[in-house]
C-alpha cells in the first residue's frame, strides 16, 4: 500500500527557515513525480511546488519562487520541501503528494500524506 | 496563472444528484482531477482525466468537461458525501497545477 509521510513541522518565528520531509512507501519511488500543497487555516488547497521522478525537473508556484526549494533522495525514498524567510502567511499545513502516473508529471495526486503543521508567530 | 471558479456551496437532498461546477477559460482543451476533503483528513482523488474513477470510489461518482465548464456529478447524494470538493488541472503554459477554490456540498 502507497504511503507518504511528512515530517519537519512546527513553530517557526517569521524571517526563519524550515526544511520539510516526505518519506515514502509502497511503490517505485523514483518513477513517480511529487508535489506539495499547503492549505492555511480554513481556506482552500493550493499547489506550491512539484518535482519529477529524476529529480532533474522542478516546478514552483509563482507566489513562492524564490523562497521555496524543493528536491527528492530516490535513494531514501524521500522528497524535501526548504522554506527561507518564513512568513505569517505561509502558515499551513503542508501535505506531501504522489502523482498517479509513472513518468509523468501532470497528473492526478492519487496518494497524500496527513501532512504536517507549520505556524510562523513571533 | 490558470484561474478555476467553483461555486463555495451546493446543498442537495439525500438521494439526489449533485452537480459541482469547476470554470476556466477553454478547460475542456485541460484534463481535470477532482478531490474530496472531509474536515481534519487529507484529500481524496475522486475523479482524475475529467472522468476516470480510481478504485475503490463508488459509481456515483463522474465527471464531464465541456467548453468552459467541468461538472463533478455525484449521484443518490448520501450524507457520507458532506466534503469540500476540488478541482485542480495542469497548465502546460506555466508548468503548473492549480486547485479552485473549492466547494462545500451540504446533504440536508
Amino acid at each position: 500500500e502507497a504511503q507518504l509521510l511528512e515530517s519537519g513541522g512546527g513553530l517557526i518565528q517569521p524571517g526563519g527557515s524550515l526544511r520539510l520531509s516526505c518519506a515514502a512507501s509502497g511503490f517505485v519511488f523514483s518513477s513517480r513525480a511529487m508535489a506539495w500543497v499547503r492549505q492555511a487555516p480554513g481556506k482552500g488547497l493550493k499547489w506550491i511546488a512539484g518535482i519529477n521522478g529524476s529529480g532533474h525537473s522542478t516546478y514552483y508556484a509563482e507566489s513562492v519562487k524564490g523562497r521555496f526549494s524543493i528536491s527528492r533522495d530516490n535513494s531514501k525514498n524521500t522528497v524535501s520541501l526548504e522554506i527561507n524567510n518564513l512568513r505569517a502567511e505561509d502558515t499551513a499545513l503542508y501535505y506531501c503528494a504522489k502523482v498517479a502516473l509513472a513518468g509523468v508529471t501532470d497528473g492526478a495526486f492519487d496518494i497524500w500524506g496527513q501532512g504536517t503543521k507549520v505556524v510562523v508567530s513571533s | 496563472s490558470y484561474v478555476l471558479t467553483q461555486t463555495p456551496s451546493v446543498s442537495v437532498a439525500p438521494e439526489e444528484t449533485a452537480r459541482i461546477t469547476c470554470e476556466g477559460n477553454k478547460i475542456e482543451d485541460k484534463m481535470i482531477h477532482w478531490y474530496q476533503q472531509k474536515p481534519g483528513q487529507a484529500p481524496v482523488l475522486v475523479v482524475h482525466d475529467n472522468n476516470v474513477r480510481p478504485s475503490g470510489i463508488p459509481e456515483r461518482f463522474s465527471g464531464v468537461n465541456s467548453g468552459n465548464t467541468a461538472t463533478l456529478i455525484i449521484k443518490k447524494v448520501e450524507a457520507g458525501d458532506e466534503a469540500d470538493y476540488y478541482c485542480q488541472v495542469w497548465d502546460f503554459t506555466v508548468d503548473s497545477w492549480f486547485f479552485g477554490e473549492g466547494t462545500t456540498l451540504t446533504v440536508l
